[in-house]
């Protein structure tokens, strides 16, 4: 069974750090790109961050940029995210989603054909309060 | 505030037919396919459509998706209690160079 399952997350104060995990299997991990998306509670989803498969390339959304760091271990099957400087608005559940692309071009001239996530964790829930 | 736009809510009795709109930009919608998320109450969304209108594995045919322009659309024919969820919209941004969701639609059988 393909899954992904998060963990990590807590109470933390503002300015705080914590280190989200994301452990993969039932699919070859080291093929695929990966994601780290959030959702404060009430709102929509938000995507933080960006993987490549062998971890060359990374993006980050500019609200995160900074403070978080991804990474991965393709011997590990596992994803992370280092976040810190964390703030009240950080505050959200952490979902690490598997990507399916295809594009051409490269960098910022990349063209998507298509782009979607198709595998979800059930989520850490991280919590900035005093 | 979200960079695509959905109603807040959308309701029909069982068996009806119920449709959420989703409306985007240039760079988003207007260049780029949709997909679409269901999540169900206390639950992580789960890939509902993608590619604008083809549906995973598993998902029932009475859910179906189609754009035009820089809208989207996804409709739920024949309408059943269990899919009483949030659903929302998404798509590659070009200018923000990564994925944007909708604020998400909720859906309630009456």
């Amino acid at each position: 069974e393909v899954q992904l399952v998060e963990s990590g997350g807590g109470l933390v104060q503002p300015g705080g750090s914590l280190r989200l995990s994301c452990a993969a299997s039932g699919f070859t991990f080291s093929s695929y790109e990966m994601n780290w998306v959030r959702q404060a509670p009430g709102k929509g989803p938000e995507w933080v961050s960006y993987i490549t498969s062998s971890g060359t390339t990374i993006y980050y959304a500019d609200s995160v940029k900074g403070r978080f760091t991804i990474s991965r271990d393709n011997a590990k099957n596992s994803l992370y995210l280092q976040i810190t400087s964390l703030r009240a608005e950080d505050t959200a559940v952490y979902y690490c989603a598997r990507v399916r692309t295809s594009y051409y071009g490269s960098g910022s001239s990349k063209t998507y054909l298509y782009y979607y996530m198709d595998v979800w964790g059930k989520g850490t829930t991280v919590t900035v309060s005093s | 505030q979200s960079v695509l736009t959905q109603p807040p809510s959308a309701s029909g009795t069982p068996g009806q037919r119920v449709t959420i709109s989703c409306s985007g930009s240039s760079p988003n919608i207007g260049s780029n396919t949709v997909n679409w998320y269901q999540q169900l109450p206390g639950t992580a969304p789960k890939l509902l459509i993608f590619r604008n209108d083809q549906r995973p594995s598993g998902v029932p045919d009475r859910f179906s998706g189609s754009k035009s322009g820089t809208s989207a659309s996804l409709a739920i024919n024949g309408l059943q209690s269990e899919d009483e969820a949030d659903y929302y919209c998404a798509a590659w941004d070009d200018s923000l160079n990564g994925p944007v969701f909708g604020g998400g639609t909720k859906v309630t059988v009456l």
